[in-house]
C-alpha cells in the first residue's frame, strides 16, 4: 500500500529558531500534499495544500509566512516552523494524495511529528 | 459550509461485543465521499472504511461496516466482535468529490473493555 513518512517524528526546539519538517511519499508520486495540525485530544486542522511546482494553499488563519511550505518534488513536501513560539508547538501531520485524476483519490497520512517549543 | 458531527466524545464497549459510532454531516453536495479514520495511540492515521456517495450499498471491510443514510445525513460505523486493537480514536470524514480537502469531526474515543 501507499506509505507516507515524515522526519523528524520528535523535535524540541529553543523559542526563536526554525524548524524543518520532512513529508514524504516513498512509493507513489503524489501531486498534492496535505499539511495538518492536531492539538491534543482534538481533531485534525487542515493548514494548507500544497502542489507540485506551485505555492502552497493556505486555509483561513494559518500564516503563510511563518509555516512555509515547498513542495520541490512529487514525493517531497517541507514544512518549516519559523520563528517558532511556544505556541507553535503541536502535532504536525501531513498527507498525500495517490492521483488517478478524476478525484477519485485517496489521502494517505503520515506518522506525525511532534513538535515541543521551548 | 460542510461540517462533520460526531457527538460521542468518547465509548465502551466490552471485547467482542458490536459497538456503533455515530457521524452525522452537513452539505449541500450530492456527489462525495465519507471516510472513517482510526488514530490509534501511535498517531498513526489509518483509513478504515470509504463510502462513495453515490453508492446505495453500504460499505464493509471485515469487521466493519457503515449505515450509510444519504437523506439524514448520517454515517455510522459499526465494530463486530471488537478486539483490544481497536481501542482508538475514530475520525468521521467528508469530502467533496470535486475537491481535495478532507473535513474531520472532533473524534470519538473508543475504549475496549477486556
Amino acid at each position: 500500500g501507499a506509505v507516507v513518512s515524515q522526519h523528524p517524528s520528535r523535535v524540541i526546539c529553543k523559542s526563536g529558531t526554525s524548524v524543518k519538517i520532512e513529508c514524504r511519499s516513498l512509493d507513489f508520486q503524489a501531486t498534492t500534499m496535505f499539511w495538518y495540525r492536531q492539538f491534543p485530544k482534538k481533531s485534525l486542522m487542515l493548514m494548507a495544500t500544497s502542489n507540485e511546482g506551485s505555492k502552497a494553499t493556505y486555509e483561513q488563519g494559518v500564516e503563510k509566512d511563518k509555516f512555509l511550505i515547498n513542495h520541490a518534488s512529487l514525493t517531497l513536501s517541507t514544512l518549516t516552523v519559523t520563528s517558532a513560539h511556544p505556541e507553535d508547538s503541536s502535532f504536525y501531520i501531513c498527507s498525500a494524495s495517490l492521483s488517478q485524476g478524476d478525484f477519485t483519490d485517496t489521502q494517505y497520512f503520515g506518522p506525525g511529528t511532534r513538535l515541543t517549543v521551548l | 459550509a460542510q461540517t462533520v458531527t460526531q457527538s460521542q466524545p468518547e465509548m465502551s464497549v466490552q471485547e467482542a461485543e458490536t459497538v456503533t459510532l455515530s457521524c452525522t454531516y452537513d452539505t449541500s453536495e450530492s456527489d462525495y465521499y465519507l471516510f472513517w479514520y482510526k488514530q490509534p495511540p501511535s498517531r498513526q492515521m489509518i483509513l478504515v472504511i470509504r463510502q462513495e456517495a453515490y453508492k446505495q450499498q453500504n460499505a464493509t471491510e471485515n469487521r466493519f461496516s457503515v449505515n450509510f443514510q444519504k437523506a439524514a445525513k448520517s454515517f455510522s460505523l459499526k465494530i463486530s466482535d471488537s478486539q483490544l486493537g481497536d481501542a482508538a480514536m475514530y475520525f468521521c470524514a467528508y469530502r467533496w468529490y470535486r475537491d481535495d480537502k478532507i473535513i474531520f469531526g472532533k473524534g470519538t474515543r473508543l475504549h475496549i473493555l477486556p
